[in-house]
């Protein structure tokens, strides 16, 4: 069974810049979730979805972050424009039906740099 | 808000035990978990417990919960050089809104 595939693993752009991260969750996993994980810190949950509706978005910062999961499927995170504290590492993660004893499966991440 | 905390880092010995240690301030968590990080991966879930319990064990790993000082442990037996990595405690309420520690960093000396 595939993993949870990310891209792209790493990316490098200077402040006020846009960046898109695409996420591919694995197959059947309704429920998706995009992290944060700023350096020395543990994930922060940014927004869940459930299908392709969205069940918590409460630590998104929606005036410059949005995320989309159109078809329920795979998912895309934008940041626009790009902030030096917007460098992290953004997860992205998928479960079965989002109950709490589910394993959540990591994807391997993606490393942005904001210059 | 939801509050994990967790050390920041451990040392010990290949072959001793380790403990890591974690507290939290929600009452009405009811899931705990625990994480594994290791360099440029993502999360592995490696446990978790279900608030009505206080320890379980699987393989080298034991897991106890006092519910009561709201403090979670992971005792790792028999530590190997592979068990290096980052360790997160996690809680959740139960629909998966999962609230991270900061992590603590165990390195093994072999």
């Amino acid at each position: 069974e595939a993993g949870v595939a990310q891209s792209p693993r790493y990316k490098i752009i200077e402040k006020r810049q846009s960046v898109a991260f695409w996420c591919n969750p694995i197959s059947g996993h309704a429920t998706l979730y995009w992290y944060q994980q700023i350096l020395g810190q543990g994930p922060k949950l940014l927004i869940q979805f459930q299908n392709n509706g969205v069940v918590d978005d409460s630590q998104l910062p929606k005036d410059r972050f949005s995320a989309e999961r159109l078809k329920g499927v795979d998912s895309t995170l934008k940041i626009q424009p790009a902030k030096l504290e917007d460098s992290a590492v953004y997860l992205c993660a998928s479960s079965s039906r989002g109950q709490g004893e589910e394993t959540q499966y990591f994807g391997p991440g993606t490393r942005l740099l904001v210059l | 808000g939801e509050d994990v905390e967790q050390s920041l880092f451990l040392s010990v010995r290949e072959g001793d035990s380790s403990v890591i240690n974690c507290t939290y301030t929600d009452s009405s968590s009811t899931y705990l978990y625990w994480y594994k990080q290791e360099p440029g991966a993502g999360l592995q879930l490696l446990t978790y417990i279900f608030s009505n319990m206080d320890m379980k064990q699987d393989q080298r790993l034991t897991v106890l919960l006092n519910k009561k000082d709201k403090h979670l442990s992971l005792r790792i037996a028999d530590t190997q050089t592979g068990d290096s990595a980052i360790y997160f405690c996690a809680e959740s309420g139960g629909y998966q809104k999962v609230t991270f520690g900061t992590g603590t960093k165990l390195q093994v000396i072999p």
